[in-house]
């Protein structure tokens, strides 16, 4: 089975604060991404990766950074937390133009 | 124009009913068709995927594809109040390991 694991289910900071999301999997899959999910918003790509060290901007980047610098893992950086981050983060992996396994999520909420 | 859209419901059934989940794509070029599964308060999980034009049959579950149209749905046979969440869908778009969610039709089935 695969496995996405994300590195907390929830976590609270403070306007400003930097804040780490870490993704793993262990499926040697290429390509990760992370999303956002906000209500009638759907999910959001903010990065993808398909390879080490690799990473494309998607739909919504600004205010976000991203690390690739092992395969397996994946980091979603907000340099400087703001209350709109607040919001359910999902990671996913998968193969190219594939299916993609999404981790469990972490709800982050920025006061 | 949105890349993807779903009716975002609710659709509710009575159990044992066929249910009938649909999804318009913008992008002529999109290869790639998926279905994703998402209870309250969990991530998405893939139920079904497929590529070519024509229906795709996995247990209770059928996707058709229509490219001409543009069009995707997702049946669900003999609901179930288990199938009770809300249906993503998301299509691969032709231009690399993008991918492109809906916001979801949340489906009910009722006992």
């Amino acid at each position: 089975d695969v496995k996405v694991t994300q590195s907390s289910r929830y976590l609270v900071k403070r306007t400003g604060e930097k804040v780490f999301l870490e993704c793993v999997q262990d499926m040697d899959h290429e390509n990760m991404f992370w999303y956002r999910q906000d209500p009638g918003l759907g999910l959001r790509l903010i990065y993808f990766s398909y390879d080490v060290k690799m990473k494309e901007k998607g739909d919504i980047p600004e205010g976000y950074s991203v690390s690739r610098e092992k395969k397996e893992r994946f980091s979603l950086i907000l340099e400087s937390a703001s209350t709109n981050q607040t919001s359910m983060y999902l990671c996913a992996s998968g193969l190219g133009q594939g299916k993609q396994y999404f981790g469990p999520g972490t709800r982050l909420t920025v006061t | 124009q949105k890349e993807v859209e779903q009716n975002s419901g609710p659709l509710s059934v009575p159990e044992g009913a066929i249910a009938s989940l649909n999804c318009t794509y913008s992008d002529r070029g999109s290869q790639s068709f998926f279905w994703y599964r998402q209870y309250s308060g969990k991530s998405p999980e893939l139920i079904m995927f497929i590529y070519s034009n024509g229906d795709k049959e996995d247990g209770r579950f059928t996707a058709q594809l229509n490219k001409a149209s543009q069009y995707v749905s997702l049946l669900i046979r003999d609901s179930q109040p288990s199938d009770s969440a809300t249906y993503l869908c998301a299509v691969n778009i032709n231009t690399g390991n993008q991918f492109y969610f809906g916001t979801g039709t949340s489906l009910t089935v009722i006992p």
